[in-house]
């Protein structure tokens, strides 16, 4: 089935820094990647949409600036939090789709201290 | 915008009882609605999912009814066993992926089965 690979699973950064979380679809080609955050025990909320070759929509109140998403390629997708504050620690999730269906990835635990 | 609730928040039930999840979502278009384990620490996983032209779907313990008019879908796990504990989402969207078919989640439920 298809298969989602998110790196890194945890990452710690200092506060001022920018972290980089790659999502890649290994075996199918993702024309839609998702990116979600979960704050602990709460549900996952959409940050924003890419599609590869154009610029990523953000739901509202998400800072494009903050959170920088590229999706070069059909297979790859990648988020950098830029100077990162402790408030952006959090477990962040991508999800791809081809139109047939979603597949998460296993998520980044981001701290930032 | 599409919003969906779910109930219970926190379920927990003896081994071998049954436990249902509900959800309902407000925008009529919505025409998919799967249903995701997450266990801590990792990305959520689909356990099964439903489309609207079918009222009820089932995959060994596992099934989920869906009623178009009331808006709800729920999640029926009978026979529960103690690796059935985890968190479990319900979500909808407008269509099955695709670039424009976000899917919005419900706000968990954490079940808890006792052995």
């Amino acid at each position: 089935g298809a298969v989602v690979s998110q790196h890194p699973s945890r990452v710690i950064c200092k506060s001022g820094t920018s972290v980089k979380i790659e999502c890649r679809s290994l075996d199918f080609q993702a024309t839609t990647m998702f990116w979600y955050r979960q704050f602990p025990k709460q549900s996952l909320m959409l940050m924003a949409t890419s599609n590869e070759g154009s610029k990523a929509t953000y739901e509202q109140g998400v800072e494009k600036d903050k959170f920088l998403i590229n999706h070069a390629s059909l297979t790859l997708s990648t988020l950098t939090v830029t100077s990162a504050h402790p408030e952006d620690s959090s477990f962040y999730i991508c999800s791809a789709t081809t139109g047939g269906g979603y597949t998460f990835g296993s998520g980044t635990r981001l701290t930032v201290v | 915008g599409e919003n969906v609730e779910q109930h219970p928040s926190t379920l927990s039930v003896q081994e071998g009882d049954s436990a249902v999840i509900k959800c309902t979502y407000s925008d009529s278009a919505s025409n998919y609605f799967p249903w995701y384990k997450q266990e801590l620490g990792k990305g959520p996983q689909l356990i099964i999912d439903i489309r609207s032209n079918v009222g009820e779907k089932k995959d060994q313990r596992i099934a989920v009814t869906l009623n178009k008019t009331a808006k709800h879908f729920s999640l029926h796990i009978t026979e529960t066993q103690p690796e059935d504990s985890a968190v479990y989402f319900c979500a909808a969207s407008k269509g099955y992926g695709g670039a424009t078919n976000k899917l919005i989640f419900g706000t968990g439920t954490l079940l808890a089965v006792q052995p």
